[in-house]
């Protein structure tokens, strides 16, 4: 597609619930980021992906947090046992080069999912 | 540590008149990159400008032009000739060379375009 694109824009999860996020980067590019959005806040970064290698999984709040690129294009974001304090929007982004590379390294997002955990 | 600060959660301003938004940064890199990203309501993060702290010259893009003040650690997006279609949550936002691949946002603030 032209952009990243985010599937589901919309999930609501029981608490205890296991979901999965996905997301469809621009075809080609190199660098896949997970962002986590609160509401009224800024993104905070989750995780890094350079091709299919998680190079950066920093952000992670908890180990109940897990995201995979298996073929260095799809990424899911799955979080386990989810918790109200998950409730966000959770964003993605992916970059033509290696972020390393340059600092000048445009991401593109995607619309992102809402989450919200009942 | 590194840090972006924006301290205006909300700026009015009214169609065909200039805004800035503020941003102010914090890192010990001595290289790093500085963007601004516009958030409509549907939530998708449109990338408006880049600057890299070693560019001498201030970066435009049409209607957008940041103001970099290195010394003040200040970076802030000026837009001129306001539209409608600006009202948004804008948010700064830096990638320190050495820290990491991923960037660091501000809170964001919010622009109301009235006609």
């Amino acid at each position: 597609g032209a952009g990243v694109s985010q599937s589901p824009r919309y999930k609501v999860a029981k608490r205890g619930q296991d979901v999965a996020l996905r997301c469809d980067p621009i075809s080609g590019h190199v660098s896949l980021f997970w962002y986590q959005q609160a509401l009224g806040q800024g993104p905070e970064f989750l995780t890094y992906f350079q091709n299919e290698a998680q190079l950066d999984k920093s952000g992670l709040p908890s180990d109940r947090f897990f995201a995979e690129r298996p073929e260095g294009s799809v990424s899911t974001l799955k979080i386990q046992r989810t918790q109200q304090e998950d409730s966000a929007v959770y964003l993605c982004a992916s970059s033509l080069r290696q972020a390393s590379l340059s600092m000048n390294t445009e991401a593109f997002f995607g619309q992102g999912t809402r989450l919200t955990v009942v | 540590a590194q840090k972006i600060t924006q301290t205006q959660p909300g700026m009015f301003v009214q169609e065909k008149e200039a805004v800035t938004l503020d941003c102010t940064y914090d890192t010990s890199d001595p290289s790093y990159g500085l963007f601004w990203y516009k958030q409509p309501s549907s939530g998708e993060m449109i990338f408006l400008i880049y600057q890299g702290s070693y560019d001498q010259q201030n970066a435009t893009e049409g209607r957008y032009s940041l103001n970099f003040q290195k010394a003040r650690k200040s970076a802030n997006l000026v837009i001129s000739a306001s539209q409608l279609g600006d009202s948004a949550m804008y948010f700064c936002a830096m990638r320190p060379n050495q820290a990491g691949t991923a960037l660091i946002f501000g809170k964001g603030t919010t622009l109301s375009v009235s006609s």
